[in-house]
């Protein structure tokens, strides 16, 4: 299956910033996802990005707040813009490994909004 | 209705007894089945993964499908406290997205 590195690994961040969450993965993948995982939680989709297309919001999720860039098949980021502490939560990304479906995550990204 | 739903526990239980995990899904189509552990402050890690109805075991993990029922299981044999972490079962959809359980958080006491 894929390696994903995520970046950073956990970050405190002031209100009213943003943060730029990167993932490289190991080989080339069509499709990236972004979750978001709030305390106590289980994983919910954000949105898919597509290389060379923009990235498909899921229900309750703007690109406004989560602007996704997909520059090509190994890269992509998450921005989590104009933070409030209810963005406090860990956002992981994810990739489907070729010929499985054993998806594979990267290690996360742990934010707190102060 | 959640499409998965899964028991949050937590469920405690002694070292060397076997657990059953469960969830239940709304929608017929899925095919794909996985069952991801998290350790605490970490990303999941996929334990297994099933496609239609059946069991599949690998070492001490058994995953079970039923799709009649449209019920999801996984069964951990001689449980280890290094099993302890919360366990989250996730079906695949037709746009291939992962959907998952609310995870439940498993405690193997040594």
């Amino acid at each position: 299956s894929a390696v994903i590195s995520q970046k950073p690994s956990r970050d405190i961040c002031q209100r009213g910033t943003s943060l730029t969450i990167q993932c490289q993965v190991d080989s080339q993948v069509t499709m990236m996802f972004w979750y978001r995982q709030q305390p106590g939680q289980s994983l919910t989709l954000i949105a898919t990005a597509n290389q060379g297309s923009e990235a498909t919001y899921e229900s309750g999720f703007v690109i406004d707040k989560f602007p996704i860039s997909r520059p090509n098949l190994t890269f992509s980021t998450l921005t989590v813009s104009n933070m409030s502490p209810e963005d406090s939560s860990i956002y992981l990304c994810s990739v489907p490994p070729r010929g499985t479906y054993g998806y594979t995550f990267g290690s996360g990204t742990r934010l707190t909004v102060v | 209705q959640k499409e998965v739903e899964q028991d949050p526990g937590p469920l405690s239980v002694p070292e060397g007894a076997i657990v059953s995990l469960n969830c239940t899904y709304s929608n017929s189509a899925f095919q794909y089945f996985m069952w991801y552990r998290q350790y605490s402050r970490k990303g999941p890690e996929l334990l297994m993964y099933t496609y239609s109805s059946g069991n599949k075991e690998d070492g001490r993990f058994t995953a079970q499908v039923d799709k009649s029922s449209k019920y999801i299981s996984l069964f951990i044999r001689d449980s280890q406290p290094s099993d302890s972490a919360t366990y989250l079962c996730a079906v695949v959809d037709s746009s291939y997205k992962l959907i998952f359980g609310s995870g439940t958080r498993l405690l193997v006491r040594p």
